[in-house]
């Protein structure tokens, strides 16, 4: 089945640095998503990216729709302790049923 | 609006017992997707209903587990009988309509011993 590639695992950074994460995928997908996940919790939508080549922030969070249509990236500028949680993208393949494929995660940590 | 409601939240059972899991969607979503999270790992679509139909079951292991959304709202998510691989989170999440945002609950879960 189709996969994603979510890089890096895992991120221990210190505050006010600047995050960056991608993922890539071996065929098309029509919509990209970034959630976030807190321990206990489901995921939750950060940002939505519905073009290619779309570039959308949220806050402090950036995100973009790569052009080819199989990759992502996210953003974070100037982390807080709080940013703390785990990152997934999810992609739309094209003719799918609006079903999500997850990536396997990108776990950050921040040192106040 | 209202979130996506789960229950319940937490639950251990011993292999081959059952168990249920409960969803409510976002009022006025048409789409209602069950998803199973493992431990270290993104979740993976189990079934998505469009109103009161299956539109992908395509990876829900059939001997052992059982969807229904009768009325088009509220679904349910079975086990029966569990094994201790289906240990993970089970998550609800819900769409407006296919191919729109979708939206998560808090998740329910399971610990099979």
């Amino acid at each position: 089945g189709q996969q994603l590639n979510q890089s890096p695992q895992s991120m221990f950074i210190q505050e006010g640095e600047d995050v960056s994460m991608n993922c890539t995928s071996s065929s098309i997908f029509n919509t990209w998503l970034w959630y976030k996940q807190d321990p206990g919790e489901g995921p939750v939508l950060l940002i939505a990216l519905y073009k290619a080549g779309e570039l959308t922030s949220n806050g402090r969070l950036t995100a973009q729709f790569g052009i080819t249509r199989k990759d992502s990236f996210l953003n974070i500028s100037a982390s807080i302790p709080s940013d703390v949680g785990i990152y997934f993208c999810a992609g739309q393949p094209g003719g799918s049923q609006g079903n999500l494929i997850f990536g396997k995660g990108t776990k950050l940590s921040v040192k106040p | 609006e209202a979130g996506v409601a789960q229950s319940p939240r937490y639950k251990i059972i011993e292999k081959r017992q059952s168990v249920a899991f409960w969803c409510n969607p976002i009022s006025g979503h048409a789409t209602l997707y069950w998803y199973q999270q493992i431990l270290g790992q993104g979740p993976k679509l189990l079934i998505q209903f469009q109103n009161n139909g299956v539109v992908d079951d395509s990876q829900l292991p059939k001997d052992r587990f059982s969807a229904e959304r009768l009325k088009g709202v509220d679904s349910t998510l079975k086990i029966q009988p569990a094994k201790l691989e289906d240990s993970a989170v089970y998550l609800c999440a819900s769409s407006r309509y296919r191919g729109n945002t979708i939206y998560f609950g808090e998740g329910s879960w399971l610990t099979v011993v």
